[in-house]
Protein backbone atom coordinates (compact mmCIF):
# COMPACT_ATOMS: atom_id res chain seq x y z
CA UNK A 1 0.00 0.00 0.00
CA UNK A 2 1.15 3.33 -0.56
CA UNK A 3 0.47 6.59 1.97
CA UNK A 4 1.40 10.20 1.69
CA UNK A 5 1.73 12.24 4.67
CA UNK A 6 1.32 15.79 4.75
CA UNK A 7 2.14 16.71 8.35
CA UNK A 8 1.51 20.36 8.33
CA UNK A 9 -2.43 21.64 7.55
CA UNK A 10 -1.47 25.39 7.22
CA UNK A 11 1.06 27.56 7.41
CA UNK A 12 0.22 31.17 7.30
CA UNK A 13 3.54 33.57 6.36
CA UNK A 14 4.07 37.17 5.80
CA UNK A 15 5.54 38.02 1.97
CA UNK A 16 8.85 37.62 0.96
CA UNK A 17 9.45 34.88 3.67
CA UNK A 18 10.25 31.29 2.89
CA UNK A 19 8.11 28.63 3.31
CA UNK A 20 9.08 24.65 3.61
CA UNK A 21 6.31 21.93 3.11
CA UNK A 22 7.07 18.69 4.51
CA UNK A 23 5.98 15.53 2.33
CA UNK A 24 6.67 11.83 3.59
CA UNK A 25 5.30 9.17 1.65
CA UNK A 26 5.59 5.20 2.46
CA UNK A 27 5.81 2.57 -0.46
CA UNK A 28 6.90 -1.06 -1.06
CA UNK A 29 8.15 -0.08 -4.58
CA UNK A 30 11.90 0.60 -5.47
CA UNK A 31 10.60 2.58 -8.64
CA UNK A 32 7.69 5.11 -7.96
CA UNK A 33 7.11 8.56 -8.68
CA UNK A 34 6.83 11.54 -6.56
CA UNK A 35 4.60 14.79 -8.03
CA UNK A 36 3.57 18.39 -6.41
CA UNK A 37 0.56 19.93 -7.48
CA UNK A 38 -0.53 23.46 -6.49
CA UNK A 39 -4.37 24.83 -5.73
CA UNK A 40 -5.06 28.14 -5.79
CA UNK A 41 -8.59 29.48 -4.99
CA UNK A 42 -9.68 28.65 -8.42
CA UNK A 43 -9.90 24.95 -8.19
CA UNK A 44 -7.50 23.55 -10.75
CA UNK A 45 -4.93 21.26 -9.36
CA UNK A 46 -1.64 22.69 -11.33
CA UNK A 47 1.11 20.35 -11.86
CA UNK A 48 4.68 22.02 -10.33
CA UNK A 49 7.21 18.67 -10.32
CA UNK A 50 7.71 15.13 -11.09
CA UNK A 51 10.46 13.15 -9.61
CA UNK A 52 11.59 9.46 -9.98
CA UNK A 53 12.48 7.38 -7.32
CA UNK A 54 16.15 6.96 -8.62
CA UNK A 55 17.07 10.57 -9.56
CA UNK A 56 17.96 12.19 -6.12
CA UNK A 57 19.11 15.35 -7.44
CA UNK A 58 17.49 18.20 -5.88
CA UNK A 59 15.97 20.69 -8.42
CA UNK A 60 15.47 24.12 -8.32
CA UNK A 61 12.49 26.47 -10.64
CA UNK A 62 12.66 30.32 -9.63
CA UNK A 63 11.10 30.42 -6.37
CA UNK A 64 10.54 27.02 -6.18
CA UNK A 65 12.55 24.31 -4.89
CA UNK A 66 12.40 20.56 -3.90
CA UNK A 67 14.70 18.48 -1.82
CA UNK A 68 13.98 14.63 -2.17
CA UNK A 69 15.62 12.51 0.51
CA UNK A 70 15.10 8.97 -0.60
CA UNK A 71 17.09 7.90 3.17
CA UNK A 72 14.36 9.57 5.26
CA UNK A 73 11.11 9.12 2.60
CA UNK A 74 10.54 12.76 2.08
CA UNK A 75 10.21 15.04 -0.66
CA UNK A 76 10.02 18.61 1.21
CA UNK A 77 9.40 22.21 -1.18
CA UNK A 78 10.25 24.82 -0.45
CA UNK A 79 9.18 28.73 -1.54
CA UNK A 80 11.56 31.48 -1.14
CA UNK A 81 10.56 34.74 -0.80
CA UNK A 82 7.06 34.07 -0.81
CA UNK A 83 4.36 35.77 -2.40
CA UNK A 84 0.59 36.57 -2.07
CA UNK A 85 0.06 34.66 -5.45
CA UNK A 86 1.76 31.46 -3.30
CA UNK A 87 -1.34 31.68 -1.55
CA UNK A 88 -3.30 28.03 -2.09
CA UNK A 89 -3.28 24.84 -1.33
CA UNK A 90 -0.22 22.45 -2.30
CA UNK A 91 -0.40 18.47 -2.93
CA UNK A 92 2.47 16.06 -2.81
CA UNK A 93 1.33 12.49 -4.77
CA UNK A 94 3.00 9.71 -5.04
CA UNK A 95 2.73 6.91 -8.27
CA UNK A 96 4.04 3.26 -8.06
CA UNK A 97 2.58 -0.42 -9.00
CA UNK A 98 1.48 -0.95 -4.78
CA UNK A 99 -1.11 0.89 -5.41
CA UNK A 100 -2.01 -0.32 -9.28
CA UNK A 101 -0.28 2.56 -10.70
CA UNK A 102 -2.85 5.71 -9.64
CA UNK A 103 -1.62 8.22 -7.64
CA UNK A 104 -2.06 8.73 -3.84
CA UNK A 105 -2.34 11.94 -2.60
CA UNK A 106 -1.64 13.76 0.90
CA UNK A 107 -4.54 15.48 2.22
CA UNK A 108 -2.63 19.12 1.51
CA UNK A 109 -0.67 21.76 3.09
CA UNK A 110 -2.70 25.16 3.09
CA UNK A 111 0.06 28.15 2.59
CA UNK A 112 -1.65 31.75 3.57
CA UNK A 113 0.71 34.35 2.44
CA UNK A 114 -0.05 37.45 4.21
CA UNK A 115 1.41 40.87 2.32
CA UNK B 1 -9.29 26.03 -25.31
CA UNK B 2 -5.67 24.27 -24.09
CA UNK B 3 -5.41 22.14 -21.09
CA UNK B 4 -8.34 20.39 -19.61
CA UNK B 5 -11.91 21.88 -19.37
CA UNK B 6 -14.71 21.19 -17.57
CA UNK B 7 -18.27 22.59 -17.57
CA UNK B 8 -20.38 23.66 -15.85
CA UNK B 9 -18.11 25.56 -13.10
CA UNK B 10 -20.94 25.35 -10.38
CA UNK B 11 -24.33 22.91 -10.33
CA UNK B 12 -27.06 23.21 -7.73
CA UNK B 13 -29.09 19.93 -8.08
CA UNK B 14 -31.90 18.57 -5.97
CA UNK B 15 -32.09 15.17 -4.57
CA UNK B 16 -33.84 13.63 -7.41
CA UNK B 17 -32.43 15.75 -10.27
CA UNK B 18 -30.70 13.93 -13.62
CA UNK B 19 -27.69 16.26 -14.09
CA UNK B 20 -23.91 15.36 -16.22
CA UNK B 21 -20.53 17.24 -15.69
CA UNK B 22 -18.63 17.34 -18.83
CA UNK B 23 -14.77 17.03 -19.22
CA UNK B 24 -12.76 17.97 -22.12
CA UNK B 25 -8.83 17.39 -22.75
CA UNK B 26 -6.87 18.86 -25.57
CA UNK B 27 -3.68 17.56 -24.67
CA UNK B 28 -3.69 14.02 -26.80
CA UNK B 29 -3.69 12.21 -23.61
CA UNK B 30 -5.05 9.03 -23.47
CA UNK B 31 -6.01 8.50 -19.96
CA UNK B 32 -8.79 10.77 -18.21
CA UNK B 33 -9.49 10.58 -14.68
CA UNK B 34 -12.21 11.90 -12.34
CA UNK B 35 -11.84 12.65 -8.97
CA UNK B 36 -14.18 13.79 -6.00
CA UNK B 37 -12.54 16.22 -3.48
CA UNK B 38 -14.38 16.93 -0.45
CA UNK B 39 -14.16 19.44 2.41
CA UNK B 40 -11.15 18.00 4.67
CA UNK B 41 -10.84 15.08 2.88
CA UNK B 42 -7.92 13.79 0.73
CA UNK B 43 -8.59 13.71 -3.04
CA UNK B 44 -10.63 10.53 -3.93
CA UNK B 45 -10.41 8.47 -7.46
CA UNK B 46 -13.85 7.75 -8.65
CA UNK B 47 -12.88 6.34 -11.77
CA UNK B 48 -10.22 5.91 -14.35
CA UNK B 49 -10.29 5.72 -18.08
CA UNK B 50 -7.74 4.44 -21.04
CA UNK B 51 -7.98 4.60 -24.78
CA UNK B 52 -11.72 5.28 -24.16
CA UNK B 53 -12.21 1.78 -21.50
CA UNK B 54 -13.33 2.14 -18.20
CA UNK B 55 -10.17 0.21 -16.51
CA UNK B 56 -10.66 1.24 -12.30
CA UNK B 57 -13.75 2.46 -10.53
CA UNK B 58 -12.99 2.76 -6.83
CA UNK B 59 -16.39 1.92 -5.18
CA UNK B 60 -18.37 4.34 -6.41
CA UNK B 61 -21.78 4.37 -5.84
CA UNK B 62 -24.30 3.50 -8.91
CA UNK B 63 -25.49 7.23 -8.96
CA UNK B 64 -22.71 8.50 -10.14
CA UNK B 65 -22.37 6.97 -14.08
CA UNK B 66 -19.27 8.22 -16.44
CA UNK B 67 -19.25 7.64 -19.64
CA UNK B 68 -16.10 8.31 -21.95
CA UNK B 69 -17.37 8.41 -25.93
CA UNK B 70 -13.66 9.12 -27.51
CA UNK B 71 -10.23 9.43 -25.37
CA UNK B 72 -10.81 13.49 -25.59
CA UNK B 73 -14.34 13.55 -23.63
CA UNK B 74 -15.49 12.34 -20.24
CA UNK B 75 -18.68 12.70 -18.68
CA UNK B 76 -20.03 11.74 -15.25
CA UNK B 77 -23.70 11.39 -15.26
CA UNK B 78 -25.98 11.68 -11.64
CA UNK B 79 -28.61 11.11 -10.70
CA UNK B 80 -30.88 11.21 -7.54
CA UNK B 81 -27.62 12.20 -5.11
CA UNK B 82 -27.54 13.10 -1.56
CA UNK B 83 -26.71 15.79 -0.29
CA UNK B 84 -22.81 14.19 0.94
CA UNK B 85 -22.28 14.03 -2.68
CA UNK B 86 -21.30 18.01 -2.86
CA UNK B 87 -18.25 18.60 -3.62
CA UNK B 88 -15.56 19.61 -6.08
CA UNK B 89 -15.03 17.42 -9.16
CA UNK B 90 -11.70 17.36 -10.83
CA UNK B 91 -11.03 16.09 -14.09
CA UNK B 92 -8.00 15.15 -14.87
CA UNK B 93 -5.69 13.28 -17.75
CA UNK B 94 -2.55 12.01 -18.65
CA UNK B 95 -0.57 11.07 -21.41
CA UNK B 96 -1.01 7.29 -20.32
CA UNK B 97 -2.26 5.28 -17.14
CA UNK B 98 0.93 5.14 -15.50
CA UNK B 99 2.40 6.10 -12.34
CA UNK B 100 4.79 7.85 -13.79
CA UNK B 101 2.98 10.39 -15.97
CA UNK B 102 1.95 13.80 -14.39
CA UNK B 103 -2.07 14.37 -14.45
CA UNK B 104 -3.11 17.22 -16.10
CA UNK B 105 -6.17 18.75 -14.14
CA UNK B 106 -9.36 20.86 -15.15
CA UNK B 107 -11.15 23.41 -12.92
CA UNK B 108 -13.57 21.55 -11.80
CA UNK B 109 -17.21 21.59 -10.99
CA UNK B 110 -18.39 22.64 -7.58
CA UNK B 111 -21.42 20.06 -7.12
CA UNK B 112 -24.15 21.18 -4.35
CA UNK B 113 -27.17 18.56 -3.99
CA UNK B 114 -29.73 20.17 -1.86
Amino acid sequence: AQKVTQAQTEISVVEKEDVTLDCVYETRDTTYYLFWYKQPPSGELVFLIRRNSFDEQNEISGRYSWNFQKSTSSFNFTITASQVVDSAVYFCALGGKAAGNKLTFGGGTRVLVKP
Amino acid sequence: ETGVTQTPRHLVMGMTNKKSLKCEQHLGHNAMYWYKQSAKKPLELMFVYSLEERVENNSVPSRFSPECPNSSHLFLHLHTLQPEDSALYLCASSLARDRQYEQYFGPGTRLTVT
